[in-house]
């Protein structure tokens, strides 16, 4: 089946690194997904990652992946007040075919100053 | 800066009313999804249009009613609705619909914000 968890909180303080975690459950997935949700606001896309990679940097973004594990990471290098989010990890399964994301309950990320 | 638009950004309706929702988006996306986002829980699509045609229908009640116009343009009407229907409602687009291992990542708008009274 398609199931994708992740923890509901994470708080830091403003300048350390922020590591967000996310399990799935298809082996078959294709690409996953970080999106950030602003109180308010939609969804942004952050990065994406095909399952073929292992790693992959985009600025203070690393997106860590164990295709063995099922365990995808997010980490925000020097994280600021700014970063203040809901982060949600989403998979593609080639399944679906559908266009259907299977989220995960999004991890609240509090950074203190 | 979102680059998907949606309009109005709130909207309070009565159950007997009938409004309409709408999105925009000019980058040429061939494909076009209507979520449906309660509170301190994950987006769950509704509907997706690829190449202006409706795909999918993810078990939507009929008092909910997607058209999709043109390439740009995606709107959902709303008739009788309920109080449990009060969520902030997404839309978002991909460049083409899924299709296998092909990478579609999805743009979302920034929503409207729905109450039922």
């Amino acid at each position: 089946g398609e199931d994708v968890e992740q923890s509901l909180f994470l708080s830091v303080r403003e300048g350390d690194s922020s590591v967000i975690n996310c399990t799935y459950t298809d082996s078959s997935s294709t690409y996953l997904y970080w999106y950030k949700q602003e109180p308010g606001a939609g969804l942004q896309l952050l990065t994406y990652i095909f399952s073929n990679m292992d790693m992959k940097q985009d600025q203070r973004l690393t997106v860590l992946l164990n295709k063995k594990d099922k365990h995808l990471s997010l980490r925000i290098a020097d994280t600021q007040t700014g970063d203040s989010a809901i982060y949600f990890c989403a998979e593609m399964a080639p399944r679906s075919n559908t266009g259907k994301l299977i989220f995960g309950q999004g991890t609240t990320l509090q950074v203190k100053p | 800066d979102t680059e998907v638009t949606q309009t109005p950004k709130h909207l309070v309706m009565g159950m007997t009313n009938k409004k309409s929702l709408k999105c925009e988006q000019h980058m040429g996306h061939r494909a076009m999804y209507w979520y449906k986002q309660k509170a301190k829980k994950p987006p769950e699509l509704m509907f997706v249009y690829s190449y202006e045609k409706l795909s999918i229908n993810e078990s939507v009640p009929s008092r909910f009613s997607p058209e999709c116009p043109n390439s740009s343009l995606l709107n959902l009407h709303l008739h009788a609705l309920q109080p449990e229907d009060s969520a902030l409602y997404l839309c978002a687009s991909s460049q083409d619909p899924p299709i296998g291992v092909s990478n579609q990542p999805q743009h979302f708008g920034d929503g409207t914000r729905l109450s039922i009274l």
